[in-house]
């Protein structure tokens, strides 16, 4: 398995500002992938951060808004830019080692929680 | 198109009673299926899967689940709940259709279960 830390964990943040979620993992994996979980509801991928080149957007979200840079095989970050009310989520970052990699199971951070006033 | 769902929003029960969390899915081919725990202000914690092989799948916790293929089912269930089950329950398929990360999972819209004391 793996261990998976984000920071921060939550945060306030005002209109039209920016901020970056670091995830770390306590280990090498193949893939990992950013999540968010807009309140009361289910979660949904927005795209596969890949190591060394650029994320795999899922529809409906695009580079400007979410930029995620993967630099190594441990660690990943998510901007959340330009922020509005409407980007107030818990945003969650999860990955796959080689044992999983076939299966399809995910490991997940605890998230981050952000509230857009 | 892969999907899953999630008839319940809600399901009480009582400590020590048997608890079923309902989820069918809907896809083309042989199914990955998963479940999730997410305790609250926490991440999601992986609790089993079936890929294949024996219906019956034991997971964490106490926890099994049974796919029926017959009625594309694959219910959550604990012989004795405890208090400390009471928690968001995800049910999650692996897109097979996917044409980038073998891994992505679609969740569905998740089950609070509530175990009174």
């Amino acid at each position: 398995s793996a261990v998976i830390s984000q920071k921060p964990s939550r945060d306030i943040c005002q209109r039209g500002t920016s901020l970056t979620i670091q995830c770390q993992v306590d280990s090498q994996v193949t893939m990992m992938f950013w999540y968010r979980q807009q309140p009361g509801q289910s979660l949904t991928l927005i795209a596969t951060a890949n190591q060394g080149s650029e994320a795999t957007y899922e529809s409906g979200f695009v580079i400007d808004k979410f930029p995620i840079s993967r630099p190594n095989l441990t660690f990943s970050t998510l901007t959340v830019s330009n922020m509005s009310p409407e980007d107030s989520s818990i945003y969650l970052c999860s990955a796959t080692s080689g044992g999983t990699i076939n299966t399809g199971e995910l490991f997940f951070g605890e998230g981050s929680r952000l509230t857009v006033l | 198109a892969q999907s899953v769902a999630q008839p319940e929003d809600q399901v009480n029960v009582a400590e020590g009673n048997p608890l079923t969390v309902k989820c069918t899915y809907s896809v083309s081919g042989n199914p990955y299926l998963f479940w999730y725990v997410q305790y609250p202000n926490r991440g999601l914690q992986f609790l089993l899967k079936y890929i294949t092989g024996d219906n019956l799948v034991k997971g964490s916790y106490g926890f099994e689940a049974e796919f029926n293929k017959s009625q594309t089912s694959f219910h959550l269930k604990k012989p004795s709940a405890l208090v400390s089950d009471s928690a968001l329950y995800f049910c999650a398929v692996r897109d097979l259709n996917y044409g980038g990360a073998t891994n992505k999972l679609i969740f569905g819209t998740g089950t609070l279960l509530a175990v009174q004391p």
